[in-house]
């Protein structure tokens, strides 16, 4: 079944230092994933996407990495900064159930001034 | 920035009496979502609506709980009989459907059920 899921829970980096955060994902048939953000009290945040016809894609201080060989999504922040504290979620896509994301559990963030 | 926006933002109710959740989608989407989130976990898929009917639903939709697109703004989520495990934020989101598969949320509603 669909399933997606997070290598770790948690991640403490100072600032300045880039954030990398890993997510698995079992669903073959998932054609596209999205990393959102959460911070306390307020819902999840997009942050960027990918489809699965391409490995990198890249926004402002973020990047994703997509392997569909090994089933993997990371996402990669940049400089990271007292405002990118908060929990991240992965949550993946597809054509089979086309019109709903399934999150992963959640990775929190937080960044040491 | 246009945002989907949910009411309340926090509603506490007594076990077996049904709340009724409001949500304002953004003007150009299609599709609608009611997702939950228990405190701590995961968010959870709950449904989706396209089209003025359930698209599709997850095991936790159960008969309890129904959507409705009453008017061209509000979609509502009603849970009939609340039940106390059914405390947890709700969020609803909504996406165009035309230019890809972005889902925009909303701040959530948090629901206590005593």
């Amino acid at each position: 079944g669909e399933s997606v899921g997070l290598h770790l829970p948690t991640l403490s980096v100072q600032e300045g230092d880039n954030s990398i955060i890993n997510c698995a994902y079992s669903n073959s048939a998932s054609d596209y994933f999205i990393w959102y953000k959460q911070e306390s009290g307020k819902g999840p945040q997009f942050i960027i996407d990918i489809r699965s016809n391409m490995d990198k894609r890249q926004g402002q201080r973020v990047t994703v990495l997509l392997n569909k060989t090994v089933k993997h999504l990371s996402l990669q922040i940049a400089a990271t900064q007292p405002g990118d504290s908060a929990v991240y979620f992965c949550a993946e896509g597809s054509k089979t159930s086309y019109d709903k994301v399934i999150f992963g559990p959640g990775t929190s963030l937080s960044v040491i001034p | 920035e246009p945002e989907v926006t949910q009411t309340p933002s926090h509603q506490v109710t007594q076990m077996g009496q049904e709340v009724i959740l409001r949500c304002v989608p953004i003007s150009n989407h299609l599709y609608f979502y009611w997702y939950r989130q228990i405190l701590g976990q995961k968010v959870e898929f709950l449904v989706s609506f396209y089209n003025n009917e359930i698209s599709e639903k997850s095991e936790i939709f159960d008969d309890q709980f129904s959507v409705e697109r009453p008017d061209g703004s509000n979609f509502t989520l009603k849970i009939r009989s609340t039940k106390l495990e059914d405390s947890a934020m709700y969020f609803c989101a909504s996406k165009t459907g035309f230019d890809g598969n972005t889902i925009y949320f909303g701040e959530g509603s948090w629901l206590t059920v005593v």
